[in-house]
C-alpha cells in the first residue's frame, strides 16, 4: 500500500522560477527521501532526511520534514528544463533495518524554457 | 550512468511464455528489490533480498518468481502473465546494515514488460 501523498499532482513553471512540492505520510518513519524520474528512465536519489532532522539542502535542492504533522517538502530553486521530470518522496519504516521504502503518489514538474 | 544494470531494456511475451529479467549491481550491496511501475504511478515493492535471502513478499501472485543467485544478481522469472502484468519492472540495490541504514536505493534503467 502506498503511504505517501504529494500535491499538487502535477506543477508547471517557467525557468528560473522556484518549484515546491510537499509530501504527507501517515506512520512513524526512520527517514524520508525523494527520487527524480525522468519520463520512461529509473529512480534517480536526491536527498535523505532522517526523523531527528528538520531541514536539509543539497545544491539547489531544500527539503523540511515535519514528523509532528508527518509531512515533507521539496523545493527546487532557480528551476531549469532539465528539472522536468516526476518526483516521489519515499518513506522508510520507523525501524530503518529493511530498507523497505514504500513511494508516494509523486508530482510531475514540467519546467519551461 | 546507473550502477545497476537491468537486461532486456525491452521485452514483449504471451501469456503462455516464460522469459526472465536480470538485474546486476557491483556495488557490494547485499539487499536487492523488485519494483512494479504502471504508467503515471509510483513504484510498487514486490520483493525484497536481503544477503541473498527473500526477506519481503508484498503477496505479489506466483506467477512472479524471484530468484538471487548472489550477492550481484537479481533475476525475476515470469510465467503464464496476465495483460494487466504489462508495466516497468525497476531493480534496485542498497547497502544493508550501517549506523544507520539509510535505505537510500539505486535504481537501474527498468525493463519494460508487454504481455499480449
Amino acid at each position: 500500500s502506498q503511504q505517501g501523498e504529494e500535491d499538487p499532482q502535477a506543477l508547471s513553471i517557467q525557468e528560473g522560477e522556484n518549484a515546491t512540492m510537499n509530501c504527507s505520510y501517515k506512520t512513524s518513519i526512520n527517514n524520508l527521501q525523494w527520487y527524480r524520474q525522468n519520463s520512461g528512465r529509473g529512480l534517480v536519489h536526491l536527498i535523505l532526511i532522517r526523523s531527528n532532522e528538520r531541514e536539509k539542502h543539497s545544491g539547489r535542492l531544500r527539503v523540511t520534514l515535519d514528523t509532528s504533522k508527518k509531512s515533507s517538502s521539496l523545493l527546487i530553486t532557480a528551476s531549469r528544463a532539465a528539472d522536468t521530470a516526476s518526483y516521489f518522496c519515499a518513506t522508510a519504516d520507523g525501524s530503518g533495518n529493511t530498507g523497505k521504502l514504500i513511494f508516494g503518489q509523486g508530482t510531475t514538474l514540467q519546467v519551461k524554457p | 550512468d546507473t550502477e545497476v544494470t537491468q537486461t532486456p531494456k525491452h521485452l514483449v511475451m504471451g501469456m503462455t511464455n516464460k522469459k526472465s529479467l536480470k538485474c546486476e549491481q557491483h556495488m557490494g550491496h547485499r539487499a536487492m528489490y523488485w519494483y512494479k511501475q504502471k504508467a503515471k504511478k509510483p513504484p510498487e515493492l514486490m520483493f525484497v533480498y536481503s544477503y541473498e535471502k527473500l526477506s519481503i513478499n508484498e503477496s505479489v501472485p506466483s506467477r512472479f518468481s524471484p530468484e538471487c543467485p548472489n550477492s550481484s544478481l537479481l533475476n525475476l522469472h515470469l510465467h503464464a502473465l496476465q495483460p494487466e502484468d504489462s508495466a516497468l519492472y525497476l531493480c534496485a540495490s542498497s547497502q544493508v546494515g550501517g549506523r544507520p541504514n539509510t535505505g537510500e536505493l539505486f535504481f537501474g534503467e527498468g525493463s519494460r514488460l508487454t504481455v499480449l
